[in-house]
């Protein structure tokens, strides 16, 4: 199976800086690692993701890197806003199941004003 | 646009009840788990099924059942609630091999 190791558990910034959230994996085979956001009292929901047969990938303000040799992936937030305040959640799918997503245990980012 | 329905958003049952967290989804999704999430623990998994009739046990089973008799549709019992399954609870669906999740809203459950 695979674990999914998650740090920090809480993350403060000043409004305008940059957040990052890392994850490590324990087995190789995994090829699929997404980010959930979830706002309080809401729904995860998918911000990001990134496949093993590539390093880095970028939407607007979020990016996603991975290093596969390190076994390692990481969630990167340029100019954060109040709104960007939630728990975000990396994860793994082992490609041996290819069904199941192994969670990390989550990160509280508050953005301060 | 909601695509993984949970019957219920708040719900307060008696110690000892039977008690039916009913999640659907219109994706044709083959894959449907559910969660419970509590402050510290993160998301953990109670059971999951690949296809219809067909169930496996989670991090978390006990105290818990589930019941898939359509593809769409995927029930978690609790066999008698007790004060210790006070939690959210999630359901979550995705495709083989594609890996990404679709929640659902959740259902906070209140045992007394």
């Amino acid at each position: 199976g695979e674990n999914v190791e998650q740090h920090p558990s809480t993350l403060s910034v000043q409004e305008g800086d940059s957040a990052v959230i890392k994850c490590t994996y324990s087995d190789s085979a995994s090829n699929y690692f997404p980010w959930y956001k979830q706002e309080l009292g809401k729904r995860p929901q998918l911000i990001i993701d990134i496949r093993s047969n590539v390093g880095e990938k970028k939407d607007q303000r979020i990016a996603v890197t991975l290093n596969k040799t390190a076994k390692h992936f990481s969630l990167h937030i340029t100019e954060t806003q109040p709104e960007d305040s939630a728990v975000y959640f990396c994860a793994a799918l082992w490609e041996g199941s290819a069904r199941q997503l192994t969670f990390g245990s989550g990160t509280q980012l508050t953005v301060l004003p | 646009d909601v695509k993984v329905t949970q019957s219920s958003r708040y719900l307060v049952k008696r110690t000892g009840e039977k008690v039916f967290l009913e999640c659907v989804q219109d994706m044709d999704h083959e894959n449907m788990f559910w969660y419970r999430q509590d402050p510290g623990l993160g998301l953990r998994l109670i059971y999951f099924s690949y296809d219809v009739k067909m169930k496996e046990k989670g991090d978390i089973p006990e105290g818990y059942s589930v019941s898939r008799e359509k593809k769409e549709r995927f029930s978690l019992i609790l066999e008698s609630a007790s004060t210790n399954q006070t939690s959210m609870y999630l359901c979550a669906s995705s495709f083989s091999g594609r890996g990404g999740y679709t929640f659902g809203s959740g259902t906070r459950l209140t045992v007394v």
